[in-house]
C-alpha cells in the first residue's frame, strides 16, 4: 500500500478554518485519496474522497495538489464536535479488493 | 435506515472464555470487514467477508480467531480462549460494493479480566 504522512496532532479554535495536510509522494495514478475520521469512542466515519480534482461536500473540502503528491482536508469552520483523529488513506480500486489501511492519523484538538 | 449495528457494545470475559461479537451490516450491503483497535493504537484490518465466503483473512491471528458471515443473520467474530492481549475495540464495517466507502459500526469493546 502506498504510504501517507500526516502530522501527529493539530490544534484549532472553534469557528476557525482547519487545514489538515497529508503527504503521499509515492501515490500512483489509480490511487484514490480517502479521508476518514474517528470521534472519541466511536467507529471511523467517511469524510470525503477524490482522485485528481478538488472535491466539496457538506462535511469538508479536499484540495489535491496538481502533482497529487499531497492533499489537504479543509474544515471550513471547526466545531467542538470536529475534535477527532483524521486519517488520510490511499486506495487503489483498479484491481479488485483493496482494504482500507489506517495509519496513525492526525489528532485534531478544537478549543472553544 | 439503520447503520451498521454491533453488539454487544461492551463485553467482559475471563481469560479462557469465548467471546462472540456480532455485526449486522447496513441494509443492502453484502461486504463486511472487521478491524481491531488496541488501546492508543490505530485500526488494524482483520478480515473481509461476503455472504458465506471469507475473501481476505490476512489480518486474522492464525489461532483462536474465526469469522463468518452466514447467508442469514449477522456476521460473527469469534475469539476462543481469550487472553488479556485480546482486550481491544473491535469494529465492523460494511460496504455496498468492495470499492465503495465503508460504513463503520460503533464497535464492541472487549475487556478480558
Amino acid at each position: 500500500d502506498a504510504k501517507t504522512t500526516q502530522p501527529n496532532s493539530m490544534e484549532s479554535n472553534e469557528e476557525e478554518p482547519v487545514h489538515l495536510p497529508c503527504n503521499h509522494s509515492t501515490i500512483s495514478g489509480t490511487d484514490y485519496i480517502h479521508w476518514y475520521r474517528q470521534l472519541p469512542s466511536q467507529g471511523p466515519e467517511y469524510v470525503i474522497h477524490g482522485l485528481t480534482s478538488n472535491v466539496n461536500n457538506r462535511m469538508a473540502s479536499l484540495a489535491i495538489a496538481e502533482d497529487r503528491k499531497s492533499s489537504t482536508l479543509i474544515l471550513h469552520r471547526a466545531t467542538l464536535r470536529d475534535a477527532a483523529v483524521y486519517y488520510c488513506i490511499l486506495r487503489d480500486t483498479s484491481t479488485g479488493f483493496q482494504k482500507l489501511v489506517f495509519g496513525t492519523g492526525t489528532r485534531l484538538l478544537v478549543s472553544p | 435506515n439503520a447503520g451498521v449495528m454491533q453488539n454487544p457494545r461492551h463485553l467482559v470475559r475471563r481469560r479462557g472464555q469465548e467471546a462472540r461479537l456480532r455485526c449486522s451490516p447496513m441494509k443492502g450491503h453484502s461486504h463486511v470487514y472487521w478491524y481491531r483497535q488496541l488501546p492508543e493504537e490505530g485500526l488494524k484490518f482483520m478480515v473481509y467477508l461476503q455472504k458465506e465466503n471469507i475473501i481476505d483473512e490476512s489480518g486474522m491471528p492464525k489461532e483462536r480467531f474465526s469469522a463468518e458471515f452466514p447467508k442469514e443473520g449477522p456476521s460473527i467474530l469469534r475469539i476462543q480462549q481469550v487472553v488479556r492481549g485480546d482486550s481491544a475495540a473491535y469494529f465492523c464495517a460494511s460496504s455496498l460494493l468492495e470499492d465503495y466507502g465503508y460504513t463503520f459500526g460503533s464497535g464492541t469493546r472487549l475487556t478480558v479480566v
